[in-house]
């Protein structure tokens, strides 16, 4: 079964950066694509990036292009989010997923979630 | 890009089935066949019950049925049962490359 376990939440100031990690495992990672997806306390989901299996495209919601990147070593089996430039409006649960199999666009299996918290 | 139009809420008896609308534009729910569906519980992450418009992943039950008009995409869930409460979201792929989901729509078992 595909595990993916997020890490790196954390309380930040307004401005701050902060990285997220998510470890994957029991499944081919260098394969998939991968996305992050955000949930802010009570609201819906909201599609942060994704990135293709070697890492060579990339792409971002418009709120956060310029100051979130997305990464992943697949020697690792991990994938990042590092965000800068942090806002009270990036506060959410920061969710991994990976792209079930045989799909162009579904997100089949997902971490636990992280939190961010972006306060003063 | 504003997010693909869900009712916010929705409501059955057990045994009953419902329907939840998805309308995006021709950029995104209508241009292709990438509409996918999310069931949520709550403090739990999302669930993927319907891919590519109607496909369901293994082990979703037969009662979940997805299909698509234009550019409204919709989730039928007959047979209602009480673990179906829950919200659910959809999702498209968009031409700009990126990913859209709906606001999400709670579904209440009275």
């Amino acid at each position: 079964e595909v595990q993916l376990v997020e890490s790196g939440g954390d309380l930040v100031q307004p401005g701050g950066s902060l990285r997220l990690s998510c470890a994957a495992s029991e499944f081919t990672f260098s394969s998939y694509w991968m996305s992050w997806v955000r949930q802010a306390p009570g609201k819906g989901l909201e599609w942060v990036a994704n990135i293709n299996h070697d890492g060579s495209e990339k792409y971002y919601v418009d709120s956060v292009k310029g100051r979130f990147t997305i990464s992943r070593d697949n020697a690792k089996n991990s994938l990042y989010l590092q965000m800068n430039s942090l806002r009270a409006e990036d506060t959410a649960i920061y969710y991994c997923a990976t792209y079930y199999s045989g799909s162009y666009n579904a997100l089949g299996s997902w971490g636990q979630g992280t939190l961010v918290t972006v306060s003063p | 890009q504003s997010a693909l139009t869900q009712p916010a809420s929705v409501s059955g008896s057990p045994g009953q089935s419902i329907t939840i609308s998805c309308t995006g534009t021709s950029s995104d729910v209508g241009g292709y066949n990438y509409v996918s569906w999310y069931q949520q519980h709550p403090g739990k992450a999302p669930k993927l019950v319907i891919f590519d418009v109607s496909d369901r992943p293994s082990g979703v039950s037969n009662r979940f049925s997805g299909s698509k008009s234009g550019n409204t995409a919709s989730l039928t869930i007959s047979g209602l049962q009480a673990e179906d409460e829950a919200d659910y979201y959809c999702s498209s792929y968009t031409s700009n490359s990126t990913v859209i989901f709906g606001g999400g729509t709670k579904l209440t078992i009275l």
